[in-house]
């Protein structure tokens, strides 16, 4: 069966280092997600990709990248880890109308 | 600007009551609206969606969700609830390829 996964699932790191969260889904989608989750604000959009080579910022891009090199994966970085960015991210593909999501990465900034 | 706004932010009910949780949305344009479930730490399922034609949707899980263009809302009802429907319930606007969430109604089910 097709799906999407992320890893890892959960993370602590440093203040100032470089994260990189991984997706990866086997729907063959050319759209593809990143959205963060917090409480209070429920999801909100991070960067999204319509195809290879695509990327585009969303609500809340500052201090995040992305990058789209095959159609299965688009990896988020954070290019320097702030305590701000301690959240759940959810990675989401779809082809159509219906958006299908990731388990989620639980990332703790120290 | 679309918008999604869900009243209540928690909603607790008795098993085997009935419940509604509430999705008004803003929007001068057709739109298609979704209702999401997220289950204790697992990502989000589609419930039910609305795109066109009948305004009472089904889903599943015997959830359904009523589309009203005059009041701009898409509510999401069940007649009888469980215990394994504890969770939250996120409603959604769709624009341009994209989803704009509401902030989430917390559905806790007591026995």
């Amino acid at each position: 069966d097709a799906e999407i996964t992320q890893s890892p699932r959960h993370k602590i790191t440093e203040t100032g280092r470089q994260v990189t969260l991984a997706c990866h889904q086997t729907w063959n989608h050319n759209n593809m997600f990143w959205y963060r989750q917090d409480l209070g604000h429920g999801l909100r959009l991070i960067h999204y990709s319509y195809g290879v080579h695509d990327t585009n910022k969303g609500e809340v891009s500052d201090g995040y990248s992305v990058s789209r090199s095959n159609t299965e994966d688009l990896p988020l970085t954070l290019e320097s880890a702030a305590s701000s960015q301690t959240s759940v991210y959810f990675c989401a593909s779809s082809a159509g109308y219906e958006q299908y999501f990731g388990p989620g990465t639980r990332l703790t900034v120290t | 600007a679309q918008s999604v706004t869900q009243l209540d932010s928690q909603v607790p009910v008795f098993e085997e009551a009935p419940v509604e949780l509430r999705c008004n949305y803003s929007s001068s344009v057709s739109v298609y609206l979704f209702w999401y479930v997220q289950y204790p730490n697992q990502g989000l399922q589609l419930l039910l969606k609305y795109l066109s034609g009948s305004t009472l949707v089904k889903g599943i899980n015997g959830f359904e969700a009523e589309f009203n263009k005059s009041q701009t809302s898409f509510h999401l009802r069940k007649p009888s609830v469980h215990i394994s429907d504890t969770a939250e319930y996120f409603c959604a606007v769709r624009r341009s390829d994209k989803l704009i969430f509401g902030t989430g109604t917390r559905l806790q089910v007591f026995p």
